[in-house]
């Protein structure tokens, strides 16, 4: 089966520009994360999904990051204006939900998209 | 919010040899994974391991969920191995630990 689709893989913009990251999950997975991995660290979670619900937003800096998933499956994330310490790997994650049975509520994760604020 | 703490930070083995990644956790957790993440950044599933033991080639895992931690263990190590190896737990989203960064040697 196709992995979790991210794109585009590499962005450098300009400090205080606008920029837009996309994500395909695997098909049939209900549930979609976005992560924030700065150089050195763990990836730490953005944002939640559950089809096109938001289930836990609590560390989306909201003043400057959005994010949506209009028709439960495709995934968008914007950073509006961007900062330099924006600068990392933003990784986006699918399961799937609605079961306890064990494996079931693996997250598999994209390539990621590296983004550069200059 | 859960505390994650990963042991060693870092680790130098020569091939062939054979190592043990730790993982701390700081409150009950309903699921556990282990992750590799490659050179160029992907974050592959190694285990889903909430309790128990379970193993995959080379690489077997074992978590005790009263105790609060998890075991990663790498035999005979091989340079594919070299990476960064993330324990996480569920809350929700996932919370990382920092990682061990593994380096085999020829």
């Amino acid at each position: 089966e196709a992995g979790v689709a991210q794109s585009p893989r590499y962005k450098i913009i300009e400090k205080r520009q606008s920029v837009a990251f996309w994500c395909n999950p695997i098909s049939g997975h209900a549930t979609l994360y976005w992560y924030q991995q700065i150089l050195g660290q763990g990836p730490k979670l953005l944002i939640q999904f559950q089809n096109n619900g938001v289930v836990d937003d609590s560390q989306l800096p909201k003043d400057r990051f959005s994010a949506e998933r209009l028709k439960g499956v495709d995934s968008t994330l914007k950073i509006q204006p961007a900062k330099l310490e924006d600068s990392a790997v933003y990784l986006c994650a699918s399961t799937l939900r609605g079961s306890e049975l064990a494996g079931l509520k693996t997250q598999y994760f994209g390539p990621g998209t590296r983004l550069l604020v200059l | 919010g859960i505390q994650v703490e990963q042991s060693p930070p870092d680790l130098i083995l020569q091939e062939g040899a054979n190592s043990t990644l730790r993982c701390n956790f700081s409150d009950s957790v309903n699921n556990l994974q282990w992750f590799h993440q490659n050179p160029w950044g992907q974050l592959i599933n190694l285990f889903y391991i909430p309790s128990g033991t379970k193993q995959n080639g080379r690489l077997s895992a074992t978590t005790v969920a009263t105790e609060r931690y998890s075991l990663l263990y790498i035999s005979s190590s091989q340079t594919t191995d070299s990476g960064v190896y993330f324990c996480a737990v569920e809350l929700g989203g996932l919370s990382f630990g920092a990682g061990t960064t593994v380096t085999v040697r020829a």
